[in-house]
């Protein structure tokens, strides 16, 4: 299958700063990418749908203004918590969407954000 | 609104024991539906897909079936082992609209096999 990359693995930032998170398809071009949040002894919620060269389509309740994303090429999707609080500690799961073939989706290790 | 669920919420069982984990969902309109495997603090490891008009798959000692008209998905594990043990997860995507391509989470079994 498919190799998603997830950088950093684990971060942990002070109240008010930003942090980026990146998700890197490492052998196959996906022009569609997701993000996901999970919350402890929680499923994955699907934050948002991130398309390479247009505007991310966010779900509902999801901030666009406070999850920034960015899918500048077909291997790179960025994630921007921006001015995290301790709320927004969570991981974060990107994955890719292969729409040729199987329609399968292949998930990065995750990102462990802790806001202090 | 599409729904997955997922029971039992946790399995404990002695090794070498076969066993089913269920998936069901609201919607029979599915694209397709995926098991999943979460070790605890790491990302998901994809283990079957099933497409809307495949009834079952098979990878090693884990077969998964699909009955779309039932809204009933099965992962059936052959011969647990303690490495199974983990946070398995069912998802599945349904065609059109917005929802295309995107994967709506059951809340996962945690199984733990024990020696």
């Amino acid at each position: 299958g498919a190799v998603v990359s997830q950088h950093p693995s684990r971060v942990i930032c002070k109240s008010g700063t930003s942090v980026k998170i990146e998700c890197r398809s490492l052998d196959f071009q996906a022009t569609t990418m997701f993000w996901y949040r999970q919350f402890p002894k929680q499923s994955l919620m699907l934050m948002a749908t991130s398309n390479e060269g247009s505007k991310a389509t966010y779900e509902q309740g999801v901030e666009k203004d406070k999850f920034l994303i960015n899918h500048a090429s077909l291997t790179l999707s960025t994630l921007t918590v921006t001015s995290a609080h301790p709320e927004d500690s969570s991981f974060y799961i990107c994955s890719q969407w292969v729409v040729a073939g199987s329609n399968e989706q292949f998930f990065g290790p995750g990102t462990r954000l802790t806001v202090l | 609104k599409q729904e997955v669920t997922q029971i039992p919420a946790a399995l404990s069982v002695p090794e070498g024991e076969n066993l089913v984990l269920n998936c069901s969902f609201t919607d029979s309109a599915i694209y397709n539906l995926q098991w999943f495997r979460q070790d605890p603090g790491k990302g998901l490891t994809s283990l079957l897909l099933i497409q809307s008009s495949q009834r079952e798959q098979t990878s090693g000692r884990l077969n998964a079936s699909l009955d779309k008209s039932s809204g009933r998905s099965t992962l059936y594990i052959a011969a647990s082992q303690p490495g199974d043990s983990a946070t398995y997860l069912c998802a599945s995507t349904w065609a059109g609209g917005t929802s295309y391509g995107k994967l709506t989470f059951g809340q996962g079994t945690i199984l733990t096999v024990h020696p």
